[in-house]
């Protein structure tokens, strides 16, 4: 079964500076993987995804992840970081469904995001 | 602008209680699911519906039900409310591509004193 981690429970980071944050999965065939970000009292959004291709994906609001197959990792990262990206990130993997084609998500358990002045 | 709406922000109900949890989805897809979400634990799936009157059983389903009598809404039942179910509910929806994204509403609080 497919799974998800992501070390990282909270995180800081200073408004301007880069960030990376870690996700890990586990599947044994090609993964679908997504970024989401969750802000406070709201829905999940999608950031970014990836099928298949080029490894580097680039998503919204200036995030990119890069998806390594050699360390099954599927890293989100921002050259500078807004006070705005405050919030949580929550990585997933997808497994089609033979029958009827969509993905079946599984999430990391999250990481949240404090961004000091 | 595609759209996920869910009935209610916040509630507050007693053990014991039955409690329904609306969802309904703009975008005419096919596929519907509801998670929870909890401190630590992440999104776990607790049913997904993929057409009407069709449901399937996700990770965590004891204690739920789901109904799908139309394709844009979908509910959530808790038959018996109890504390362990006290959570924050998000449901979601996706075309039936594999390669579409999932959209998911604003999340229900629920509360079970």
């Amino acid at each position: 079964a497919q799974s998800v981690t992501q070390p990282d429970i909270h995180i800081t980071v200073s408004e301007g500076a880069s960030l990376e944050l870690r996700c890990n999965y586990s599947y044994g065939a090609t993964p679908y993987l997504f970024w989401y970000v969750q802000s406070p009292g709201q829905g999940l959004q999608l950031l970014l995804k990836y099928f298949s291709g080029d490894t580097l994906v680039q998503g919204i609001k200036g995030f990119e992840a890069e998806f390594k197959r050699s360390q099954s990792s599927f890293n989100l990262r921002k050259p500078s970081v807004h006070w705005s990206d405050a919030a949580e990130y929550f990585c997933a993997v997808g497994a089609n469904r033979v029958n009827t084609g969509f993905q079946k998500l599984v999430f990391g358990t999250g990481t949240r995001l404090l961004v000091s002045p | 602008d595609v759209k996920v709406t869910q009935s209610s922000r916040y509630l507050v109900k007693r053990t014991g209680e039955k409690v329904f949890l609306e969802c309904v989805q703009d975008m005419d897809h096919e596929n519907m699911f509801w998670y929870r979400q909890d401190p630590g634990l992440g999104l776990r799936l607790i049913y997904f519906s993929y057409d009407v009157k069709m449901k399937e059983k996700g990770d965590i389903p004891e204690g739920y039900s789901v109904s799908r009598e139309k394709k844009e809404r979908f509910s959530l039942i808790l038959e018996s409310a109890s504390t362990n179910q006290t959570s924050m509910y998000l449901c979601a929806s996706i075309n039936g591509l594999s390669t579409d994204t999932q959209y998911f509403g604003p999340g229900t609080r629920l509360t079970v004193l």
